[in-house]
């Protein structure tokens, strides 16, 4: 069946500072990837998506680009925010009309000032 | 546009005890999700409804949990009896047929 595995967290940063959350996936066919993000008492936002190989997803500085020969979606923002700290979730579709989706168990972040 | 709409936001009850999660998506998205999300882990699809029809209820647990949606519109989730081990937060999300999911701000369940 499909799965996600993302990098253990809390990963804690200053701000300013590089990020980097990995993420791998297992699926069937091509699915379509995505980061979904939770900020504290609020429920979950889509940060940004990519529907098919070597695609990059892009927003708010975040950035993903969807490996298919490694199986990777890995997130990345060069200077990150305090306003960043949240929960973040890898996630795929699998392919077809069945719009289900897969999450990872999320990664917290915390950036201190 | 108005977002996906869940109440209550939280809720306490003791174990053995029933409760009702209610869901009113986003106008014209004929897909409807409820999912859990435990503490430190990812969200869980429990239940999903293309319209008032079911697509997937695989992993929900038939035994206690139920859930509909009248007309194709609101949807409810139902707990009865209410275990300790469901404590979690209950997310509602919609979407159209091949866009993203759009999510609710969730109902914290607490089990005593």
């Amino acid at each position: 069946g499909n799965s996600v595995t993302q990098m253990e967290g809390p990963v804690t940063l200053s701000e300013e500072a590089f990020l980097t959350i990995n993420c791998t996936y297992t699926a069937t066919g091509y699915p379509s990837l995505f980061w979904y993000v939770q900020y504290p008492g609020e429920g979950l936002q889509l940060l940004l998506k990519a529907t098919k190989a070597d695609d990059k997803g892009s927003n708010k500085g975040f950035e993903a680009t969807y490996r298919k020969e490694t199986t990777s979606f890995h997130l990345e923002k060069g200077s990150v925010q305090v306003s960043d700290s949240a929960v973040y979730f890898c996630a795929l579709r699998s392919g077809g009309s069945n719009y289900k989706l897969t999450f990872g168990k999320g990664t917290l972040l915390t950036v201190n000032p | 546009e108005a977002g996906v709409a869940q109440s209550p936001r939280y809720k306490i009850i003791e174990k053995r005890q029933s409760v009702a999660f209610w869901c009113n998506p986003i106008s014209g998205h004929a897909t409807l999700y409820w999912y859990q999300q435990i503490l430190g882990q990812g969200p869980k699809l429990l239940i999903q409804f293309q319209n008032n029809g079911v697509v997937d209820d695989s992993q929900l647990p038939k035994d206690r949990f139920s859930a509909e949606r009248l007309k194709g519109v609101d949807s409810t989730l139902k707990i009865q009896p209410a275990k300790l081990e469901d404590s979690a937060v209950y997310l509602c999300a919609s979407s159209l047929e091949v866009t993203e999911a759009f999510f609710g701000q969730g109902t914290r369940l607490t089990v005593v």
